[in-house]
């Protein structure tokens, strides 16, 4: 059973700090990593992909990838409180079908 | 964003009903997607296709099945519906991408969802 486990949360930090959410897989043969935001009652969003190692910056978001360590971050920057919902990590697998397997999300608020 | 509907948005059926959902998508993408959202589960995979003639079992497809009548519309049947049944249900699309590597065209789209509650 391949799994994406990320930090349990709730996690909460103040308007202008970095909020740093952390993702680990099981898969090593996967290649694209994906970070999705989704407000309650809401659909989930695309906000950020990676597949390369080290960082990618859009923004306010950083997405960070380690392979070897089987790891991907997403840092936001001058956290909002519009940043406020929970932040799904998706790894594809290395099947030919290259599904995507979600992680439980981290429920982030930023307070005013 | 109205890319990819699903209809109903919401539905409360009883136990041993037959329930369909239905997706459409205005994206053209080859690629559709079921999912089921629990609290605390993340999102899980019900069923997916590639193509009309392609469908495929998720990780959770037992209870569930599924109908691509085109390319813009993927189903989700639920032939007797059961109380652990009710969920956020979630219809996803996605294509490939040239120019990057060939698992990037998991990025998928998802539509608005439909929350159903089985009694």
């Amino acid at each position: 059973q391949k799994e994406v486990e990320q930090n349990s949360g709730p996690l909460s930090v103040p308007e202008g700090a970095i909020a740093s959410l952390n993702c680990t897989y099981s898969d090593r043969g996967s290649q694209s990593f994906f970070w999705y935001r989704q407000y309650s009652g809401k659909s989930p969003e695309l906000i950020m992909f990676i597949y390369s190692n080290g960082d990618k910056e859009d923004g306010r978001f950083t997405a960070q990838l380690n392979k070897a360590s089987q790891y991907v971050s997403l840092l936001i920057r001058d956290s909002q409180p519009s940043d406020s919902a929970t932040y799904l990590c998706a790894v594809d697998s290395s099947g030919s079908a290259r599904q995507l397997t979600f992680g439980s999300g981290t429920q982030l608020t930023v307070l005013p | 964003d109205a890319d990819v509907t699903q209809t109903p948005r919401n539905r409360i059926t009883k136990t041993g009903k037959r329930i369909m959902l239905e997706c459409s998508q205005t994206k053209g993408h080859d690629r559709m997607y079921w999912y089921r959202q629990d609290p605390g589960l993340g999102l899980r995979l019900i069923y997916y296709s590639f193509d009309v003639k392609d469908i495929n079992k998720g990780e959770i497809s037992d209870g569930y099945s599924v109908s691509r009548q085109a390319q813009a519309k993927f189903s989700l049947s639920l032939e007797s519906a059961i109380p652990n049944q009710t969920a956020l249900y979630f219809c996803a699309t996605s294509h490939p991408r040239s120019g990057v590597p060939p698992s990037s065209y998991n990025e998928q789209f998802f539509g608005p969802g439909t929350r159903l509650t089985v009694l």
